[in-house]
């Protein structure tokens, strides 16, 4: 088991670049999540695929981020112009199919915008 | 109305002690609860899960459900400063596709 695997760990980027984050879920794993996470707060749901599919987007995510998983393995996260209001921690998680199976984090890739 | 909500502490005990943590939760229907220990620039790790009520024990670790009350509890026995860290609750959505996370308890077990 090799474990959510997320890339890169740190990323500073300059207010109006782009960025794309990866993940590598658990290979058994066919459900996969994006949350984000600023200081003091709980997780913060942002989308989910099963499979191939995204199944749900938060209402607070704004057009300027977009998540793909080609193929149902690894997913990526972009954000588009970002801004200082986007440096967070994202979390990427899996979970296997089971209704009661629990999230698996990665370490995560902190954001900082400059 | 936040769909689960811990105290955010920070919560101290000495060593040795028991340390306490809970949770509400707004949605009737949930199934599955889940406890996560979070250190300080780490990402979540599980700790427990639950899904029944009553009491499940794993090692110092008692998880506590009551879905009448909507309330679910996390007991760390014997804490050790190891324990000092942000104890996050989830509850899976009733659909079974969305975790709802507290906002967390902060824990610090002084030796």
């Amino acid at each position: 088991d090799t474990g959510v695997s997320q890339d890169p760990r740190h990323k500073i980027t300059k207010r109006g670049q782009n960025v794309t984050f990866r993940c590598d879920p658990i290979s058994e794993h066919n459900r996969l999540y994006w949350y984000r996470q600023t200081l003091g707060q709980g997780p913060e749901f942002l989308t989910y695929f099963q499979n191939e599919a995204q199944l749900e987007k938060s209402r607070l995510l704004s057009d300027r981020f977009s998540a793909e998983r080609p193929k149902g393995s690894f997913s990526t996260l972009e954000i588009q112009r970002t801004e200082q209001g986007d440096s967070a921690m994202y979390l990427c998680a899996s979970s296997s199919r089971g209704s009661n199976s629990p999230l698996h984090f990665g370490n995560g890739t902190r954001l900082t915008v400059t | 109305q936040k769909e689960v909500e811990q105290n955010s502490g920070p919560l101290s005990v000495p060593e040795g002690a028991i340390a306490s943590l809970n949770c509400t939760y707004s949605d009737r229907g949930s199934q599955s609860f889940f406890w996560y220990r979070q250190y300080s620039g780490k990402s979540p790790e599980l700790i427990m899960f639950i899904y029944s009520n009553g009491d499940k024990e794993d090692g110092r670790f008692t998880a506590q459900l009551n879905k009448a009350s909507q309330y679910v509890s996390l007991l760390i026995r014997d804490s050790q400063p190891s324990d000092s860290a942000t104890y996050l609750c989830a509850v899976k959505s009733i659909t079974g596709n969305q975790f709802y996370f507290g906002t967390g308890t902060s824990l610090t077990v002084i030796p």
